[in-house]
């Protein structure tokens, strides 16, 4: 089954602890990127990809970092969380950017205390 | 820089009622437009795309046209369903300005009423 997978689902933190979201898709897709969901916001970009070893940032990419080493893979690393990084976090993917859909993940609900 | 403008919710229909749900984008160049619907506990997922001028997109009974005079793509359907409840989001690609970035919209939350 096509599909991207992010891991945890759920996770309780506490600030300073370094943590990992790891996102896979097994599409072959090309582009792949994090969004935080918001009340109010919407949608807003962390990070993306275009492919291997070529990342960028998004809109809100401040405390975040990302790596792209194998093309499946596409982690999120908080390296020193705050509470203000309490979110809803989709992981998503796209054969090529711009004119394919993404493909989102389930989501990951991360709580910084 | 990009943006997209959504109508804020939530917007309350009874079922068989008339949608429109209302997006306008501030991007240069020729973006690709999307709808993503994003129901209770899940992630997005694609209802319709337009990938240039006078497009229209369409799935099940929902439409949308790519307006570039009028910088919008809103989005219309003819008679709603309960099922139809849900969080909808805009959403702009390939904006000269926007480099490789996706832009969406706050989202506007919708409740079908039997």
């Amino acid at each position: 089954e096509a599909q991207v997978t992010q891991n945890p689902r759920y996770l309780i933190t506490v600030t300073g602890k370094k943590l990992t979201v790891t996102c896979s898709q097994n599409m072959n897709h090309e582009y792949m990127s994090w969004y935080r969901q918001d009340p109010g916001l919407g949608l807003r970009q962390i990070y993306y990809s275009m492919n291997v070893e070529v990342t960028d940032k998004g809109d809100v990419p401040e405390g975040y970092k990302v790596s792209r080493k194998e093309k499946r893979n596409f982690p999120l690393i908080l390296e020193s969380p705050s509470p203000n990084q309490t979110s809803l976090y989709f992981c998503a993917s796209s054969l090529q950017f711009p004119s394919y859909e993404q493909y989102f993940g389930p989501g990951t609900r991360l709580t910084v205390t | 820089g990009d943006s997209v403008t959504q109508m804020e919710g939530p917007v309350t229909l009874s079922e068989e009622a008339f949608l429109t749900i209302n997006c306008t984008y501030t991007a240069t160049g020729y973006p690709s437009l999307f709808w993503y619907v994003q129901y209770p506990g899940e992630g997005l997922q694609l209802l319709l795309k337009a990938t240039k001028a006078d497009d229209k997109g369409s799935n099940k009974g929902f439409e949308a046209t790519y307006r570039k005079e009028t910088t919008s793509f809103h989005l219309e359907k003819g008679s709603v369903q309960v099922s139809d409840s849900a969080v909808y989001f805009c959403a702009l690609s390939g904006g000269v300005d926007g480099g490789f970035k996706t832009i969406f919209g706050a989202g506007t939350r919708l409740f079908v009423k039997a």
